[in-house]
């Protein structure tokens, strides 16, 4: 079982130069999430989307837009990148079913360095 | 707002040396409380869901319990390969689309 894969792995941009990161279930869940971790910040989610063709934002929405044009897939992008956007991105999925508490199942996430 | 504390930042162990870690938590009505381990490079791995105080959890030498404040996550005779980052997360009873709130984690480091 693959899980959620995300890709890139490693990624280094320049300032002002745009990109899309790239996640991918096949677990058949509803839910997805975007996160990004940072030192002595712990996990904040930055989006998510409770199914196919919605998305909301989370605690740091802005600089970034997503996109859930499938149900198995979640993209990630990023306009006009800049080095507060250094990171590492997290992306997660689960069931909807059981009124929520289902867990979230990560990927190993996407290394970003803005310079 | 939900906020969810952890302590302490970082702990090392002996192997064999038993020891806690703290999760506490403010929440609008919770849901669950969950528990993840993380190793360095890569993404969390669920452990535990937490539903009610005085309800406890066990997985080989992890034991999680939940009261109305706070989460311990208990290592009973830990080896080197339970050297991991452990995370706690809240999630609340209103929140849309089982949102979760982590802490900032617990390094752990077991010597041999």
């Amino acid at each position: 079982n693959a899980g959620v894969t995300q890709t890139p792995k490693f990624r280094v941009l320049k300032t002002g130069q745009s990109m899309t990161l790239l996640c991918a279930q096949d677990m058949n869940h509803e839910y997805m999430y975007w996160y990004r971790q940072d030192p002595g910040m712990g996990l904040r989610l930055i989006h998510y989307s409770v199914g196919e063709g919605t998305t909301a934002k989370g605690e740091v929405p802005d600089g970034y837009n997503v996109s859930r044009l499938k149900k198995q897939n979640f993209l990630l992008g990023l306009e006009s990148a800049a080095p507060s956007q250094t990171s590492v991105y997290f992306c997660a999925s689960s069931y909807s079913r059981g009124g929520g508490n289902q867990p979230q199942h990560f990927g190993d996430g996407t290394r970003l360095s803005i310079l | 707002e939900d906020q969810v504390t952890q302590s302490p930042e970082a702990l090392r162990l002996q192997e064999g040396e038993s020891s806690s870690l703290n999760c506490s938590y403010t929440v609008s009505g919770l849901r669950g409380l969950f528990w993840y381990r993380q190793d360095p490079g890569k993404g969390p791995e669920f452990l535990f869901t937490l539903y009610s105080a005085g309800e406890e959890k066990e997985k080989e030498r992890l034991k999680a319990t939940l009261t109305k404040k706070e989460s311990f996550l208990h290592i009973t005779a830990p080896k080197p390969e339970d050297s991991a980052t452990y995370l706690c997360a809240v999630q609340a009873r209103e929140t849309s689309g089982s949102r979760l709130t982590f802490g900032e984690g617990t390094q752990l480091t077991v010597n041999p």
